[in-house]
């Protein structure tokens, strides 16, 4: 069975861009998790969704924004970024409830200069 | 407000020894709780997980220890390898499906 599939896998931008990163989870897995990852801060929630909804949500600001879409495939967007938002950004997915693991994604390294 | 506070921030080990790693959670309705290691370059990847109904679960050289009333679990890593060098992480989850993770322990196996 195929992994968590993040694309791409790096990405530079500049100050004031936007930015779209997308997963594909594990078939069967219908909710998608998203993590930001710095040195020192480990793994902070983003948000999750499931069958195309948002459940949880992280302390994140508005500029993140995420989307699941009916194959279970999401995309996470950032706007307006900041010097920030540099980061490895990884998405998970689960069959969610019970014993269910996450199951990551080798992420996006995404650089703001 | 971090709820899975783990610790060592970094860990130096000799090769053959023990490595361990400690977690402590303020919730009670956490009832599942896992295990990441991450090397360089990777996502995280799941290692051993636990129930709190099990005081210790065992696979191959890792070892999970739960205490349920303390509201602390632990992480042994047995006969420590240089292969082993890496991030790890403990979780700690409930029914609603949202993972709350530790800060990360930085392994480091010196042969």
């Amino acid at each position: 069975k195929a992994g968590v599939t993040q694309t791409p896998r790096y990405l530079i931008k500049t100050r004031g861009q936007q930015v779209t990163l997308s997963c594909s989870p594990i078939s069967g897995h219908r909710s998608v998790s998203w993590y930001q990852q710095t040195p020192g801060q480990g793994l902070q929630f983003l948000f999750e969704y499931f069958s195309e909804t948002q459940r949880n949500k992280g302390n994140f600001p508005g500029r993140f924004s995420g989307r699941q879409f009916s194959n279970s495939r999401s995309e996470m967007n950032v706007s307006t970024l900041e010097l920030g938002d540099s980061a490895l950004y990884l998405c998970a997915s689960n069959i969610a409830g019970g014993d269910s693991p996450l199951h990551f994604g080798n992420g996006t390294r995404l650089t703001v200069t | 407000q971090q709820q899975v506070k783990q610790s060592p921030q970094s860990l130096i080990v000799q090769k053959g020894g023990i490595s361990i790693i400690n977690c402590a959670y303020e919730n009670t309705a956490f009832d599942y709780f896992p295990w990441y290691q991450q090397f360089p370059g990777k996502g995280p990847a799941l290692l051993i997980a636990i129930r709190p109904d099990v005081s210790e679960k065992k696979e191959g050289r890792f070892t999970i220890s739960f205490n349920k009333s303390a509201k602390q679990f632990s992480l042994h890593i047995m006969d420590s390898q240089p292969g082993d060098s890496a991030t790890y992480f403990c979780a700690a989850t409930n029914t609603g499906n949202q993972f709350y993770f530790g800060t990360g322990t930085s392994l480091t196996v010196i042969p």
